[in-house]
């Protein structure tokens, strides 16, 4: 149980345009939805939280109109990356919470964002 | 200071032998403490989580935890091939956002 789909795996896109990332939680309600970025070889940064019906909380730093949160569903959360810059690009991985044999967090399996 | 720091890797073990990875965390009031792996271009996979003093095991794998110390440690016993990553240590202070430590590669050389 506890699979969290990430869509899509892979992503080239051209400068200036605007890219959509798909979170959703299969078996489970996710009330809460965190957004990380990684870099090469450096660790997972969060990005922000994404809460079912509500506005998302963003980190410090991190521009709240360049990475659109929505989280309309209990499964499901989406990130569009607005306006895409080569410096966009990156590794971006979702992460759902659960409650199941408590232990809260499962990751999806990230998608690999290249802008040109 | 950062939030997770872990030893600097990266880790070379032979085949068979034990890899030691360490954490540390500066907040007190963290209340649970995970160890994820990732394989190079992958997700985070979780591996083991830890709530309370002392040792958890689950197979080849020993968490211990020492909160007066603010100190987690991963043990992998009988390193194989298929375990060279990067290990993660994750700390939750109980607001369910995860803090993650950079990271420790290990090799484990056949």
């Amino acid at each position: 149980g506890a699979v969290v789909s990430q869509h899509p795996s892979r992503v080239i896109c051209k400068s200036g345009t605007s890219v959509k990332i798909e979170c959703r939680s299969l078996d489970f309600q996710a009330t809460t939805m965190f957004w990380y970025r990684q870099f090469p070889k450096k660790s997972l940064m969060l990005m922000a939280t994404s809460n079912e019906g509500s506005k998302a909380t963003y980190e410090q730093g991190v521009e709240k109109d360049k990475f659109l949160i929505n989280h309309a569903s209990l499964t499901l959360s989406t990130l569009t990356v607005t306006s895409a810059h080569p410096e966009d690009s990156s590794f971006y991985i979702c992460s759902a919470t659960h409650l199941s044999g408590g232990n809260g967090y499962t990751f999806g399996s990230g998608t690999r964002l290249t802008v040109v | 200071q950062k939030e997770v720091e872990q030893n600097s890797g990266p880790l070379s073990v032979p085949e068979g032998a034990i890899a030691s990875l360490n954490c540390t965390y500066s907040d007190r009031v963290s209340q649970s403490f995970f160890w994820y792996r990732q394989y190079s271009g992958k997700s985070p996979e979780l591996i083991m989580s830890i709530y309370s003093n002392g040792d958890k095991e689950d197979g080849r794998f020993t968490a211990q935890l020492n909160k007066a110390s603010q100190y987690v440690s991963l043990l992998i016993r009988d390193s194989q091939p298929s375990d060279s990553a990067t290990y993660l240590c994750a700390v939750n202070k109980g607001d369910y956002k995860l803090s993650f430590g950079a990271g420790t590669t290990v090799t484990v050389r056949a």
